[in-house]
């Protein structure tokens, strides 16, 4: 069993829907991360968060640490969000472990 | 300008070939990784560098070696490549202070494709 588990793999949704992406681990963290894979290839971070929730944009992320279980959600989902997102935990240091990513498909 | 940039950005190459990948930064960050990416699979640690003088494993260093001939860069090697080591591969670099998330950045990748 992987140590980060996300769900669903794939994802699509129309304009406008309210998009959630789920994200369970099963080790120790010290932070989660959630990162966003362009259709080219980059890769960037879109939050680091070790409690609560965080918001920037139409972009929220939460994370429930007792049941080690995180959240990515877009409201008013665009097009443009279309791309694979990432779920990486910090264990220990520096060492971060990967999900699979989900990819995501927005259609106008 | 980008902060971490890899080159090439694109390589193929035949089984045996030497391949070096490198990485550049100007973030000024102490710690480097480099990454794998194969399709269905979260990325993989290669290997990483906390500074100049120090150089760990990850935990897919089998076939590959690195060298870190400044704090700016990180060179990733393929010594005899083979064609499973065909993938997206990612150099990465975050900071090392006190109190930082440690977020990391990554450079825009490599594709590699060993025939």
């Amino acid at each position: 069993k992987n140590e980060v588990e996300q769900s669903p793999q794939n994802l699509t949704a129309q304009e406008g829907e309210f998009i959630t992406i789920n994200c369970s681990y099963s080790v120790g963290i010290s932070a989660l991360h959630w990162l966003q894979q362009h259709p080219g290839g980059g890769i960037v971070s879109l939050f680091m968060l070790s409690s609560g929730k965080k918001k920037h944009g139409r972009l929220i992320a939460t994370i429930n640490i007792q049941e080690k279980h995180s959240s990515l959600h877009i409201t008013a989902s665009h097009p443009r969000d279309s791309a694979v997102y990432i779920c990486a935990v910090r264990i220990g240091a520096q060492k971060l472990v990967f999900g699979q990513g989900t990819r995501l498909t927005i259609n106008p | 300008d980008a902060d971490v940039t890899q080159t090439p950005r694109n390589r193929i190459t035949k089984t045996g070939k030497r391949i070096m990948l490198e990485c550049s930064q100007t973030k000024g960050h102490d710690r480097m990784y480099w990454y794998r990416q194969d399709p269905g699979l979260g990325l993989r640690l290669i290997y990483y560098s906390f500074d100049v003088k120090d150089i760990n494993k990850g935990e897919i260093s089998d076939g590959y070696s690195v060298s870190r001939q400044a704090q700016a860069k990180f060179s990733l090697s393929l010594e005899s490549a083979i064609p499973n080591q065909t993938a997206l591969y990612f150099c990465a670099t975050s900071d090392s202070g006190q109190g930082v998330y440690n977020e990391q950045f990554f450079g825009p990748g490599t594709r590699l494709t060993v025939l």
